[in-house]
């Protein structure tokens, strides 16, 4: 089966700076690749995606990337704020109607 | 948007006693659910999928007498943790997807946070 690796773990970042979360894939069937920001004691919010036709999606201050050759996709923050504290995870699909398989998760916290 | 209703959001429960989550698909058809647990730190893992008006497929390690899911409506499904004992413990979440709008993704529920005393 599908299995995802997300690094970091922890991420600690002043405000302003930017934030880069990596993950990567084992199931080159894999086409759809979701990226989901949880706040404590709440359901995950997804919060950007990219299907495997696209290289690289854009949406204000955030980004992600895709490397189909060597299966793995980033998520990239751009003048991060304190409320982009939160836990933020990727996670993987063979397709909208597949079950996801979630990465371990990367704590991100923004410092004033 | 699509949105998923989830309750309870806490439940406490004597060890033994069964408890029922429900998710319900408000402005879509709910065609497949997905329910996950997620301990403390950790990530989200899938315990079974189930689609409208079929039985559930359950992950491997995951007890199907245990966690006996329900997903009888396009717009409704539940998880019963039957027998629950402290390492049922856990916040469940699910998450639905309606077939016939893929480009809708996956929409999760808020979470259920279950404590087994």
């Amino acid at each position: 089966g599908e299995n995802v690796e997300q690094h970091p773990s922890t991420l600690s970042v002043q405000e302003g700076d930017s934030a880069v979360i990596k993950c990567t894939y084992s199931d080159s069937a894999s086409n759809y690749f979701p990226w989901y920001k949880q706040e404590l004691g709440k359901g995950p919010q997804l919060i950007i995606d990219i299907r495997s036709n696209v290289g690289e999606k854009k949406d204000q201050r955030i980004a992600v990337t895709l490397n189909k050759t060597a299966k793995h996709f980033s998520l990239h923050i751009t003048e991060t704020q304190p409320e982009d504290s939160a836990v933020y995870f990727c996670a993987a699909s063979t397709g909208t109607a597949s079950k996801l398989t979630f990465g371990t998760g990367t704590r991100l916290q923004v410092t004033l | 948007g699509a949105v998923v209703s989830q309750h309870p959001s806490r439940v406490i429960c004597k060890s033994g006693t069964s408890v029922k989550i429900e998710c319900r698909s408000l402005d879509f058809q709910a065609t497949t659910m997905f329910w996950y647990r997620q301990f403390p730190k950790q990530s989200l893992m899938l315990m079974a999928t189930s689609n409208e008006g079929s039985k559930a497929t359950y992950e491997q390690g995951v007890e199907k007498d245990k966690f006996l899911i329900n997903h009888a409506s396009l717009t409704l499904s539940t998880l019963t943790v039957t027998s629950a004992h402290p390492e049922d413990s856990s916040f469940y979440i699910c998450s639905a997807i309606d077939a016939q709008k893929p480009n809708y993704g996956y929409t999760f529920g808020s979470g259920t946070r279950l404590t087994v005393v």
